[in-house]
């Protein structure tokens, strides 16, 4: 079965630091993998999304994710956070294989930018 | 492109009341998706359409959840005899059809609270 690990609930930067929000997944067979951001009261806006090729993806906002294979990882990161950037952030995981169309979510990490 | 749309984006109401929740997918998506979000976790799937047929249902969805889509187009979400552990955020997405790394698009929720 697929899952996602995001570690750290929440996550503070000082505005102009760089960002990073972790997230490790578990999948038997090569995965697709999405981060959405989500305000308050709204739903997820995709960030980005990694399926084949290139590693390295870039995304929105500034945002950019790198998927390592052997580590089983797809963390999130930005070079120079920005108060806008306070939100929730979810990773995701679906198979590349047969089977379901469901996304797998993890937990969330809350970001919070300190001025 | 409209985005997503659901309706109401509030409901309140009485345990025992039952509810119907609307959504509207993007206009060109044929997979519509539904999921639940509570306080401090991530989205979990409950059941997904592709055009009119329901293809795949969770174990989340109990007896007192029914969701149709019967032309095609927009979906609703009926829970009946609504109990206190339904009170979260309901999310409706839709994609396109192809790959599972189509990726899938939210919109702002309905949130639910049962008194």
């Amino acid at each position: 079965a697929q899952s996602v690990t995001q570690l750290g609930s929440h996550v503070s930067v000082s505005e102009g630091a760089l960002v990073l929000l972790r997230c490790n997944y578990s999948s038997s067979v090569p995965p697709y993998l999405f981060w959405y951001v989500q305000y308050p009261n709204q739903g997820l806006q995709l960030l980005l999304k990694y399926t084949t090729g290139a590693t390295l993806v870039k995304g929105i906002n500034g945002f950019e994710a790198e998927f390592k294979k052997s580590e089983t990882s797809f963390h999130l990161t930005k070079p120079s956070a920005h108060m806008s950037d306070a939100a929730e952030y979810f990773c995701a995981v679906t198979y590349s294989g047969a089977g379901s169309y469901q996304l797998t979510f993890g937990k969330g990490t809350k970001l919070s930018v300190i001025p | 492109d409209t985005g997503v749309s659901q309706d109401p984006r509030h409901k309140i109401t009485k345990r025992g009341q039952n509810v119907t929740f609307r959504c509207d997918p993007i206009s060109e998506h044929n997979r519509l998706y539904w999921y639940r979000q509570t306080l401090g976790q991530g989205p979990e799937f409950l059941t997904y359409f592709q055009n009119e047929a329901q293809l795949e249902k969770s174990r989340l969805l109990s007896d007192r959840f029914s969701a149709e889509r019967p032309k095609g187009s927009f979906s609703t979400l009926e829970i009946q005899r609504t109990e206190q552990g339904d009170s979260a955020m309901y999310l409706c997405a839709s994609s396109l059809e192809g790959a599972r790394n189509q990726p899938q698009h939210f919109g702002d929720g309905t949130r639910l609270s049962i008194l």
